[in-house]
């Protein structure tokens, strides 16, 4: 079974640092994009960026660009998003998402499976 | 960029149909095929129900359909059942490293 299954709930501090990961497993990981969506509570969904394990290839959402970092680690099949200060404003529910089809682009064929969701409470 | 205009509910009865519209610009939804549809029940995660405009990927009911005409897709529901009351959002690439997401349709079956 195709599963990516995501670290648990996190409660910071404005201005902490975090690291919150996403563990693929069932498929080849190195060949699939693998990537992030944000949703505010009781919002829509955003996308964050995404990252190509096999060569870390990463792509960033204009919004999001300087605000996170994603990263991979082929060795544990696990996929990263980290703040290095968050703010009250990062309070979310944060996605991992699999681009469904190998290779190729990272937007043709949507995102599928989804991980269960990490929610992130950012309060001082 | 702007996220993707949906309308905000939607409804249809048991049995009937739904269709729930995505618009954007030529930028995005009027420039690529790469339109996909996400359902996401309360407290879940979303579920790819629809990719590539008018794909169903293996497992999602033929009861979904997708289409899509100059800058605005649609997304319908044939044969409505009650687990089908959800919220659904449309994603479109909008070029230069850019996906957008629809601000979701609260679909309501009667």
């Amino acid at each position: 079974e195709i599963q990516l299954v995501q670290s648990g709930a996190e409660v910071k501090k404005p201005g902490e640092s975090l690291k919150i990961s996403c563990q693929g497993s069932g498929y080849s990981f190195t060949t699939y994009w693998i990537g992030w969506v944000r949703q505010m509570p009781g919002k829509g969904l955003e996308w964050m960026g995404i990252v190509y394990p096999g060569d870390s290839d990463t792509r960033y959402s204009p919004s999001f660009q300087g605000q996170v970092t994603i990263l991979v680690d082929k060795s544990t099949t696990t996929a990263y998003l980290q703040w290095s200060s968050l703010k009250a404003s990062d309070t979310a529910i944060y996605y991992c998402v699999r681009h469904r089809g190998p290779r190729g682009t990272y937007y043709s064929e949507g995102f599928d499976p989804w991980g269960q969701g990490t929610l992130v409470t950012v309060s001082s | 960029q702007s996220a993707l205009t949906q309308p905000p509910s939607a409804s249809g009865s048991p049995g009937q149909s739904a269709t729930i519209s995505c618009t954007g610009t030529s930028s995005d939804v009027g420039g690529y095929d790469y339109v996909s549809w996400y359902q996401q029940h309360p407290g879940k995660a979303p579920k790819l129900m629809i990719y590539e405009v008018s794909k169903r990927p293996s497992g999602v009911p033929d009861r979904f359909s997708g289409s899509k005409s100059g800058n605005t897709a649609s997304l319908t529901v044939s044969g409505l059942q009650a687990e089908d009351e959800a919220e659904y959002y449309c994603s479109s690439y909008a070029g230069s490293n850019n996906l957008l997401f629809g601000g979701g349709t609260k679909l309501t079956v009667l």
